[in-house]
C-alpha cells in the first residue's frame, strides 16, 4: 500500500513569507507525528496528533509553527514570518495505534525548507 | 526524560568488515530503543527495536543490537558490511507506558569502501 507522502518536496521561500507543508498519512494511521531534520542536530520533535487533536505539542519551537489535521488524515504545518533558521528538513511520520510509540513510525521522505 | 548520544557522526567500514554503530542512551524509566536507517533524500526506516524481552535485537538487512542496561548501551552491528548499507543511522529512545516522545540521537553516516 501507499506510504506516507509529503508536499512539496522542495520549497524555496524569502525570509518573512509563510509556507505550508503537507503530509499524507498511510490510510488507517491514526497517529501522526512532525519532526525537523537540521544539519548536524538530528531529529527534533514538534508535534504529535492523535486523530485531529494535538496532546503534545511541546516540540513546536515557536507561535510562528502551527499545525492542524482534518478528517484524522492530512496534516498541514504552518510556518508564518519564515526565518534562516527555519531552514531543515520537515518529516513527517504516522503510526497504526493510539498508543503512540509502542508502534512503528513510519515516515515520509520530507520536505526539504530553504529559506533565503 | 530522555537522551541518546551517538558517538562518531561519521564511521568508515571496507566491505565485508564489521560495521559497529554505537548509542548510549539515559532513560529515568524503562527505555524502549530503536535503530533508523535514512538513505539519501528518503526518510527513515525503522531497522530494529526493543521493547521488552530478549535484550539481541534482530532487525533488517542484517543488523542487530543488543540491549545492556547496566551499560546503557544499545549498539547497531553488522557482521559484514555491503555498499548498499551506506546511509545515515539514528539511534532513538523513548519512555515505555502510553505515549511517550521519541527521542533521537544526532544520526551517524556510515561510508562503505570498496
Amino acid at each position: 500500500g501507499a506510504g506516507v507522502s509529503q508536499s512539496p518536496s522542495n520549497k524555496v521561500t524569502e525570509k518573512g513569507k509563510d509556507v505550508e507543508l503537507r503530509c499524507d498519512p498511510i490510510s488507517g494511521h491514526t497517529a501522526l507525528y512532525w519532526y525537523r531534520q537540521s544539519l548536524g542536530q538530528g531529529l527534533e520533535f514538534l508535534i504529535y496528533f492523535q486523530g485531529n487533536s494535538a496532546p503534545d505539542k511541546s516540540g513546536l519551537p515557536s507561535d510562528r509553527f502551527s499545525a492542524e489535521r482534518t478528517g484524522g488524515s492530512v496534516s498541514t504545518l504552518t510556518i508564518q514570518r519564515t526565518q534562516q533558521e527555519d531552514s531543515a528538513v520537515y518529516l513527517c511520520a504516522s503510526s497504526l495505534e493510539w498508543r503512540g510509540v509502542r508502534e512503528t513510525q513510519y515516515f515520509g521522505p520530507g520536505t526539504r525548507l530553504l529559506v533565503l | 526524560a530522555q537522551s541518546v548520544t551517538q558517538l562518531g557522526s561519521h564511521v568508515s567500514v571496507s566491505e565485508g568488515a564489521l560495521v559497529l554503530l554505537r548509542c548510549n542512551y539515559s532513560s529515568s524509566v524503562p527505555p524502549y530503543l530503536f535503530w533508523y536507517v535514512q538513505y539519501p533524500n528518503q526518510g527513515l526506516q525503522l531497522l530494529l527495536k526493543y521493547t521488552t524481552g530478549a535484550t539481541l535485537v534482530k532487525g533488517i538487512n542484517g543488523f542487530e543490537a543488543e540491549f545492556k542496561k547496566s551499560e546503557t548501551s544499545f549498539h547497531l552491528t553488522k557482521p559484514s558490511a555491503h555498499m548498499s548499507d551506506a546511509a545515515e543511522y539514528f539511534c532513538a529512545v523513548s519512555g515505555s507506558g502510553g505515549y511517550q516522545k521519541v527521542t533521537f540521537g544526532i544520526g551517524t553516516k556510515l561510508q562503505v569502501i570498496p
